[in-house]
């Protein structure tokens, strides 16, 4: 298994531009979930789905964020537009159903975003 | 809510020095825990888990207890390598969709 896979590894940017940021969960995993790190405020969840329904989105910080999971293996963390203060590296994660899993996590890698 | 609550880093160890990072928690229900590591330039990855009380995690050299009647599950490993240098997250399972909390992060260095 390739794991979770995200997409691009960085980015730098410039204010004002948008930014996608993409993820592919571990085949068969139902749940998945964005996260974003930062120095000042550590690992923050933003969004997750469950069977690409949007569950629990109170994590995400202002409008100019959006996420979407149009499939079961595909999904996209949209910021528009980006502002500095978006900095920061963000993951995504999936898991497979509580019975089986008791809610373990992988995550992918991680995508390191700069915005100048 | 529940919450997690780990000690403050960064940790620094000589090697072959014995490890403890502290990790207490709140919680309705019985919830599962977890240990989480993460690599510089990494994502997380799980390192040992309990899911229920009195279960021990272990992994690389890594063990964790689950206490109910302290509501904690330290970290502990007898000798550390420079390898071990990672930030280590605290977390348990929350809500009835089982999102997992976690804690702050304890970031470790190991100096040869």
């Amino acid at each position: 298994d390739a794991g979770v896979i995200q997409s691009p590894r960085h980015e730098v940017t410039e204010m004002g531009q948008e930014v996608t940021l993409r993820c592919k969960p571990i085949s068969g995993h139902d749940y998945l979930f964005w996260y974003r790190q930062t120095m000042m405020r550590g690992l923050e969840l933003l969004i997750y789905f469950n069977n690409n329904v949007p569950i629990d989105d109170s994590g995400m910080p202002e409008d100019r964020f959006s996420a979407k999971m149009p499939n079961a293996s595909f999904s996209t963390l949209k910021i528009q537009p980006s502002e500095p203060r978006d900095s920061a590296v963000y993951f995504c994660a999936s898991r497979g159903t509580a019975y089986e899993s008791y809610n373990e996590q992988f995550f992918g890698p991680g995508t390191r975003l700069t915005v100048l | 809510g529940d919450s997690v609550t780990q000690m403050e880093g960064p940790v620094t160890l000589s090697e072959e020095a014995f490890l403890t990072i502290n990790c207490t928690y709140t919680a309705t229900g019985y919830p599962s825990l977890f240990w989480y590591v993460q690599y510089p330039g990494e994502g997380l990855q799980l390192l040992l888990k309990a899911t229920k009380a009195d279960d021990k995690g272990s992994n690389k050299g890594f063990e964790a207890t689950y206490r109910k009647e302290t509501t904690s599950f330290h970290l502990e490993k007898g000798s550390v390598q420079v390898s071990d240098s990672a930030v280590y997250f605290c977390s348990l399972n929350g809500g009835s969709q089982g999102n997992l909390i976690f804690g702050k992060g304890t970031k470790l260095s190991v100096k040869p």
